[in-house]
């Protein structure tokens, strides 16, 4: 079966440290990859997101890192402020399954004041 | 432009009956899939439906079915339910302008069978 494996589980940072999350996959159709921030009693939010030909990509104090040989991509929250406080999850689809996201077991990520 | 709506937010059921949940999907977006999220679990695929055909199936029983309207809103049905469907049901739509997996979520009918 198509998985995506997430770590941590869960992990406290203090505000303005880096929450590093990591997330591993098997299928090498797979062509994008988001994150995907939700708090409690929300859907799931897109965050960012990385095609497989560029290994970095950032948009504020968000960053992704993708190693296309290892099939690992990473999220890097820089400055983590306490509204920053969710569960993030990783995913992955393929255009040639129609788009249909695998998503990670999601990291709770509590950033303490 | 509205976002992706759901309802009921919440419901409880009975083991063995049977429940209906709706989605509307953004404006413009003509693809709707559904998702189960089981508690403190990443959400898992459903079906999808486009154009009001399924376009995709994962790994649910037959009792999990489903539909799509002509304004692409979307029913979720669920048959002779057990205790293991209590979950989160997320709908999410998408439109063929959509870069990949970007699905754009409701906030979810949450579903706890007795």
């Amino acid at each position: 079966q198509q998985q995506v494996k997430q770590s941590p589980q869960s992990l406290i940072v203090q505000k303005g440290g880096i929450s590093i999350i990591n997330c591993a996959y098997e299928n090498t159709a797979f062509d994008y990859f988001p994150w995907y921030q939700q708090f409690p009693g929300k859907g799931p939010a897109l965050l960012i997101a990385i095609r497989p030909d560029v290994s970095e990509k950032k948009e504020g104090r968000f960053t992704i890192s993708f190693n296309k040989s290892a099939k690992q991509f990473s999220l890097h929250i820089m400055d983590s402020q306490p509204g920053d406080s969710a569960t993030y999850f990783c995913a992955a689809s393929s255009r040639a399954a129609g788009n249909k996201l695998t998503f990670g077991g999601g990291t709770r990520v509590l950033v303490k004041p | 432009e509205t976002g992706v709506t759901q309802s009921p937010t919440h419901l409880i059921k009975t083991r063995g009956q049977q429940v209906t949940l709706r989605c509307s999907s953004q404006s413009g977006h003509n693809t709707v899939s559904w998702y189960q999220q089981a508690l403190g679990q990443g959400p898992q695929f459903i079906f999808q439906y486009y154009r009001e055909e399924e376009n995709g199936r994962g790994n649910f029983p037959p009792r999990f079915s489903g539909l799509q309207f002509p304004n692409y809103s979307s029913e979720l049905n669920v048959n002779a339910l057990e205790l293991d469907d209590s979950a989160l049901y997320l709908c999410a739509s998408s439109s063929p302008r959509s870069k990949g997996g970007e699905l754009f979520f409701g906030e979810g009918s949450r579903l706890t069978v007795l």
